[in-house]
């Protein structure tokens, strides 16, 4: 069964830096999503893109974040000078045309030191 | 914006047992309710969904049953088994997997043997 896949499984990474999470979306989907879940908390939507552009994002996802899809396979979420509190689980999802749910990859861990 | 309660936040069942899992949403405009099982390590993976023209889908030992006019749905697992032992999430958007998923706070299940 096709999946989204993710990497890196662990990103660690000194506070003020800069992270690009990367994301292998379902081959035939064209809707791409970012959400993130702090450590015990909710799932929360950061960005929804499609057609090469978002489509919608939430109040967390300020000028710190970017996302891209650079060529027909890979998305990817770009956080410029990282924070503490920006440590959390990332996780892309994808879903395609019509009645087509959203799948989830495995996620990246984020730790800012 | 779209709130989602979820309840409860830890539910523990012996082994055979039924499993019932709460959510109530406040956007009346919601009408795709997903539910995501999260194990250790994993990202959230879909089990079920409904949409809001249909008041109860069941899915072998899986059933979703969904109350538009109180705006709450559930989550019933019969026969748990061990291997149902995970977080579950709910989760509401306004259309069929090309809008946000608001997401739940969560439910722990763990089935006792």
């Amino acid at each position: 069964e096709p999946e989204v896949t993710q990497t890196p499984s662990h990103q660690v990474t000194q506070m003020g830096q800069e992270v690009i999470l990367r994301c292998v979306p379902i081959s035939n989907h064209l809707y791409f999503y970012w959400y993130r879940q702090i450590l015990g908390q909710k799932v929360e939507f950061l960005v929804s893109f499609y057609n090469n552009e978002i489509s919608e994002k939430s109040e967390i996802f300020d000028d710190q974040f970017s996302v891209e899809r650079p060529d027909g396979s890979n998305f990817t979420l770009k956080i410029r000078s990282t924070k503490l509190e920006d440590s959390a689980m990332y996780f892309c999802a994808s879903s395609g045309t019509g009645v087509q749910p959203q799948h989830f990859g495995d996620g990246t861990r984020l730790s800012i030191l | 914006g779209e709130n989602v309660e979820q309840h409860p936040s830890t539910l523990s069942v012996q082994e055979g047992d039924s499993a019932v899992i709460k959510c109530t949403y406040s956007d009346s405009a919601s009408n795709y309710f997903p539910w995501y099982k999260q194990e250790l390590g994993k990202g959230p993976q879909l089990i079920i969904d409904i949409r809001s023209n249909v008041g109860e889908k069941k899915d072998q030992r899986i059933a979703v049953t969904l109350n538009k006019t109180a705006k709450h749905f559930s989550l019933h697992i019969t026969e748990t088994q061990p291997e149902d032992s995970a977080v579950y999430f709910c989760a509401a958007s306004k259309d069929f997997g090309n809008e946000k998923l608001t997401f739940g706070t969560g439910t722990r299940l763990t089935i006792i043997p």
